[in-house]
């Protein structure tokens, strides 16, 4: 099984700053990757797929980059809106996985 | 655009077994994979496993052998049994699609919390 593994697990910024957030595959996934932004009491929402596409409907202050091992979701500038969990997914192994979450709050 | 609705029991006493359904709305039901997704509390989400609309599934390795997935075709419906329930099943299980060529989940449906407790 593939695990993925996102650092920081919290990460603490103030609105308007830049976000970068990790997420690394025990073995290559190809581009297989996608992340996804989770609020309480809501379904988690697709934000990348195939590690660098934004997914319908996201902003441009959204990036996903990286392949095989090493990825990464930067969020250019920080909207109130945007502090959440993010987490990282991948398919290009079986089972699927997912990370463990990266809290990213607000300082 | 497709969405997903989903609903099932929420309180649940050890070993009785968690039934859950979701059904499709505005989109085919074939073409697209449709899986079952949980989040216990305080931890990440786990994939349990996944079924397309001809009853093709694939399950976790972790929890195979208590899951099974199926269909209803005729009300574009899917659904979810895992038996011997403990209190580590307690978690918020989601359905979501996957589109056939795809490997991502959207959309995803609202969540339903389940409780495992004596």
């Amino acid at each position: 099984e593939v695990v993925l593994t996102q650092s920081p697990a919290t990460l603490s910024l103030s609105p308007g700053e830049r976000a970068t957030l990790s997420c690394r595959a025990s073995q290559s996934v190809n581009s297989y990757l996608a992340w996804y932004q989770h609020k309480p009491g809501q379904a988690p929402r697709l934000l990348i797929f195939d590690a660098s596409n934004r997914a319908t409907d996201i902003p441009a202050r959204f990036s996903g980059s990286g392949s095989g091992t090493d990825f990464s979701l930067t969020i250019s500038s920080l909207e109130p809106e945007d502090f959440a969990v993010y987490y990282c997914q991948q398919r290009g192994d079986w089972p699927i996985t997912f990370g463990q979450g990266t809290r990213l709050e607000i300082k | 655009q497709v969405q997903l609705q989903q609903w099932g029991a929420g309180l649940l006493k050890p070993s009785e077994t968690l039934s859950l359904t979701c059904a499709v709305y505005g989109g085919p039901f074939s073409g697209y994979y449709w899986s079952w997704i949980r989040q216990s509390p305080g931890k990440g989400l786990e994939w349990i496993g996944e079924i397309n609309h001809s009853g093709f599934a694939n399950y976790n390795p972790s929890l195979k052998s208590r899951v099974t997935m199926s269909v209803d075709t005729s009300k574009n419906q899917f659904s979810l049994k895992v038996s011997s329930v403990t209190t580590a099943d307690t978690a918020v299980y989601y359905c979501a699609s996957t589109w056939i060529a795809a490997n991502w989940f959207d959309p995803w449906g609202q969540g339903t919390p389940v409780t495992v407790s004596s």
